[in-house]
């Protein structure tokens, strides 16, 4: 089945422990996404990456780093989290070579920093 | 910077009603809009996608409509049922910077028996 697998799905953590979120795709994607979704504000992208070892900012990305070490893989990485990074993550990916290809989004990440 | 707007909020409807969600987008030089659904505790699915050169698009009771020059997309869903309660969030990609999308923060639907 051709999905985006996000993990954990919840996380509680306190200020300053480093974590990761892990984010894997088996459709052989190009692009990969994240995405933070905030009452009132919407999803905004935090990065994006075109291929392996491409990345990119999107418009919120302090506070955030990431790697494309392998195309199937993009995960997410709070070196020293903050509660001001509370917030329901996503994943996401498509055909880079074809930017009308549809974004195949995974499950989302709570994450709650305290 | 591209700003993306639905109204209402929120909408309830009896099942069986036809309905009209709307997406308004501030920059008419976009590349796609798409339509997506969201529900409780899951990820967006893609429902629909309209490039900048079409008009409409259409799957199953779902019709999405793009006007450019007016900076408006609307999807149109046909015969309501309560499965189709969830939120609906529309997204722009622009012209340049295909990779970048910036999402509406959506209307909540809820169809009622």
């Amino acid at each position: 089945e051709a999905q985006v697998t996000q993990n954990p799905r919840y996380l509680i953590t306190v200020t300053g422990k480093k974590l990761t979120v892990t984010c894997s795709q088996n459709m052989n994607h190009e692009y990969m996404s994240w995405y933070r979704q905030d009452p009132g504000l919407g999803l905004r992208q935090i990065y994006y990456s075109m291929n392996v070892e491409v990345t990119d900012k999107g418009d919120v990305p302090e506070g955030y780093k990431v790697s494309r070490k392998e195309k199937r893989n993009f995960p997410l990485i709070l070196e020293s989290p903050s509660p001001n990074q509370t917030s329901l993550y996503f994943c996401a990916s498509s055909f880079r070579r074809d930017w009308n290809s549809p974004l195949h989004f995974g499950n989302g990440t709570r994450l709650t920093v305290t | 910077k591209q700003e993306v707007t639905q109204i209402p909020a929120a909408l309830s409807v009896p099942e069986g009603e036809n309905l009209v969600l709307n997406c308004s987008f501030t920059d008419s030089a976009i590349y796609n809009l798409q339509w997506f659904r969201q529900d409780p505790g899951k990820g967006l699915t893609s429902l629909l996608l309209i490039q900048s050169s079409q008009r409409e698009q259409t799957s199953g009771r779902l019709n999405a409509s793009l006007d450019k020059s007016s900076g408006r997309s609307t999807l149109y869903i046909a015969a309501s049922q309560p499965g189709d309660s969830a939120t609906y969030l529309c997204a722009v990609s622009q012209t340049g910077t295909a990779s970048k999308l910036t999402f509406g923060t959506g209307t909540r639907l809820q169809v009622t028996l």
